[in-house]
């Protein structure tokens, strides 16, 4: 299984918005909703932002959201801010129970 | 305190088995999966299998099968990943990750550990 197509690399100014997009098959990202994604930052565990395509865990801001349009996924950052910077994965269930990731983008806040 | 502690950096040589630990603390691997996922530098995320506490059996990535064996010890709250047949290829970041049900989000995940596969 191929992974899932992200942008390379991103980059936004303080305070402006970005979207992340993840682009899969109808045997994932188009036909459940187990769509996660997760911020790593160097020295620090990977941390989950978004599941379930749109929801937040408890103790995320309000400025992550997440969307979904046929076989592609989005990650939304409004308000970027200095420690958003990092990489950034889409995840997705996979109708053959496995799990596929995407190939990850690195966000840059100029 | 939910937390998932990974074993230490490793390095060995090409055709060299490794094997790496996770241990669960504030909850019981009974409750909750485990996947691995692996991140080579400057590469995406490879998911590598999953310990579902309701089958017998692992699920593996078709790319690991017969390489990799997943074990847990429920008496230590600690689960295992032993990849074997290392090659520079293998040469990567390994996490641990824990969801509640296999296709539900990994909500907490492990440091990561560091594999160098080097002659």
């Amino acid at each position: 299984q191929s992974a899932l197509t992200q942008p390379a690399s991103v980059s936004g100014s303080p305070g402006q918005s970005i979207t992340i997009s993840c682009t899969g098959s109808a045997s994932d990202v188009g036909s459940l909703n187990y769509v996660s994604w997760f911020h790593f930052r160097p020295g620090t565990a990977p941390k989950l932002i978004i599941y379930e395509v749109s929801n937040r865990p408890s103790g995320v801001s309000d400025r992550f959201s997440g969307s979904k349009s046929a076989n592609t996924a989005s990650l939304t950052i409004s308000g970027l801010q200095a420690e958003d910077e990092g990489d950034y994965f889409c995840s997705s269930y996979t109708t053959a129970t496995t799990v596929l990731f995407g190939e990850g983008t690195t966000l840059t806040v100029l | 305190q939910v937390q998932l502690v990974q074993s230490g950096a490793e390095v060995k040589t090409p055709g060299a088995s490794v094997k790496i630990s996770c241990k669960a603390s504030g909850y019981s691997l009974n409750t909750h999966c485990m996947h691995w996922v692996r991140q080579a530098r400057g590469q995406g995320l490879q998911w590598m299998g999953i310990l579902d506490p309701s089958l017998v059996r692992p699920t593996l990535a078709e790319r690991f099968q017969g390489r990799i064996t997943l074990t847990r010890d429920t008496s230590t709250n600690t689960v295992y990943m032993e990849l074997s047949g290392l090659t520079s290829a293998d040469t990567a970041v390994y996490f641990c990750a824990r969801s509640k049900l296999r296709f539900m989000e990994k909500d907490v995940w492990g440091h990561g550990t560091t594999v160098t596969v080097s002659s």
